[in-house]
């Protein structure tokens, strides 16, 4: 079974631009999740998608950050204008919402700089 | 609201030495918790889950117990190997059923010298 994907695994931009990244999930899963992990830190979420609808966007910088999951597969999230604060590594993830504790597995993440 | 405190690292031991990484946390209601282990250039993978209080989690060697009672899940392993470097994160599931999210720990990265 082919797991989440991520792409680009690496970015640099400069503050001030725009960048988006793109996460395929495990085929099947209805629920995606992309998380913000700062240097030092444990991730933290962003947005959460059940299929196509937003579950929880209450920690999303909705002045800089989108994201949007079409079709209920592929998401791309978003920043725009970037901060250098937003250098960290960007998670996404899938759970198939089987029972009541899913299991999330994570894709390998897009490491990004702004400089 | 619900959050994770792991101990401080980073964690330097010899290859066969116990080890423990402690993890608290706080919540309301009754959470799910895990152990979550990244592997230097790889995504974060699961190690271990516990759903309710009592319950042992274990996978490859390594064990948690789910603690009420000091509402803590401590991960153990009594003999590490050079393979077992990497970061482990402690955390726990936050919200209703089908809207859940994972809240981490700040990680705790693990050194085992040969």
């Amino acid at each position: 079974e082919a797991g989440v994907a991520q792409s680009p695994r690496y970015k640099i931009i400069e503050k001030r631009q725009s960048v988006a990244f793109w996460c395929n999930p495990i085929s099947g899963h209805a629920t995606l999740y992309w998380y913000q992990q700062i240097l030092g830190q444990g991730p933290k979420l962003l947005i959460q998608f059940q299929n196509n609808g937003v579950v929880d966007d209450s920690q999303l910088p909705k002045d800089r950050f989108s994201a949007e999951r079409l079709k209920g597969v592929d998401s791309t999230l978003k920043i725009q204008p970037a901060k250098l604060e937003d250098s960290a590594v960007y998670l996404c993830a899938s759970s198939y919402p089987w029972g009541y504790q899913e299991t999330q597995y994570f894709g390998p993440g897009t490491r990004l700089l702004v400089l | 609201g619900n959050s994770v405190t792991q101990m401080e690292g980073p964690v330097t031991l010899s290859e066969e030495a116990f080890l423990t990484i402690n993890c608290t946390y706080t919540a309301t209601g009754y959470p799910s918790l895990f152990w979550y282990v990244q592997y230097p250039g790889e995504g974060l993978q699961l190690l271990l889950k516990a759903t309710k209080a009592d319950d042992k989690g274990s996978n490859k060697g390594f064990e948690a117990t789910y603690r009420k009672e000091t509402t803590s899940f401590h991960l153990e392993k009594g003999s590490v190997q050079v393979s077992d470097s990497a970061v482990y994160f402690c955390a726990l599931s936050d919200g209703v059923q089908g809207a859940q999210k994972l809240v981490f720990g700040q990680g705790t990265r693990l050194t085992i010298n040969p």
